[in-house]
């Protein structure tokens, strides 16, 4: 299949560390936040999300982390397996107002054996 | 399977010719988007519908573009007088009532414009 993401950044991680990834987002209006995996030639899969109103939220083997006040937002895999090398994408939502759902540019994570 | 589908996966067009890409969303979803994503970006937001009202659209939605969702179910995306620069993966999504901002998302149908 085609490759997503050709000339994107790019985090290379052993197996078995653990993988931080970054996001800057745009818009302080944005109320929800959400982090995407895209495997070459597939959709978007859903990982986690978080509201406005949090800081923080974990899921199994994921954690992302909102700093509303700088605007960044992190997602931390523990125990990379080689199965979470794909493209990784942010979400902004703003849901009052004009509905907007922003991408951010991805970011493509290697897991080396 | 009971996901986001699309149909084609992949499409082969002449410059200047019409093509109409599918998308059939999870079955009680009422909200469906599309987008269109090129190499090296992120999917960027063309339009949506809550059931079969299209609710925005956005500015890269040229007039050669229109989507429809006659039944409040399945979409249809046409795209008129194809130019080289339509070639992208376009994707479709949808969403429930329960979670409205949780997208998930089809394969993508593979556009490329010769």
């Amino acid at each position: 299949g085609e490759s997503v993401g050709l000339h994107l950044p790019t985090l290379s991680v052993q197996e078995g560390d653990n993988s931080i990834i970054n996001c800057a987002y745009s818009n302080s209006a944005s109320d929800y936040f959400i982090w995407y995996k895209q495997e070459s030639g597939k959709g978007p899969q859903f990982i986690i999300d978080i509201r406005s109103n949090m800081d923080k939220r974990q899921g199994q083997r994921v954690t992302v982390l909102l700093n509303k006040t700088v605007k960044h937002l992190s997602l931390q895999i523990a125990a990379t397996q080689p199965g979470d090398s794909a493209v990784y994408f942010c979400a902004e939502v703003t849901t009052s107002g004009t509905y907007k759902y922003i991408f951010g540019t991805g970011t493509r994570l290697k897991v080396l054996a | 399977d009971t996901g986001v589908s699309q149909d084609p996966r992949h499409k082969i067009t002449k410059r200047g010719q019409n093509v109409t890409f599918r998308c059939d969303p999870i079955s009680e979803h009422n909200r469906l988007y599309w987008y269109r994503q090129t190499l090296g970006q992120g999917p960027e937001f063309l339009t949506y519908f809550q059931n079969e009202a299209q609710l925005e659209k956005s500015r890269l939605l040229s007039d050669r573009f229109s989507a429809e969702r006659p039944k409040g179910s399945f979409s249809t995306l046409e795209i008129q007088r194809t130019e080289q620069g339509d070639s992208a993966m376009y994707l479709c999504a949808s969403s429930g009532y329960r979670d409205q901002e949780t997208q998930y998302f089809g394969p993508g149908t593979r556009l490329l414009v010769l």
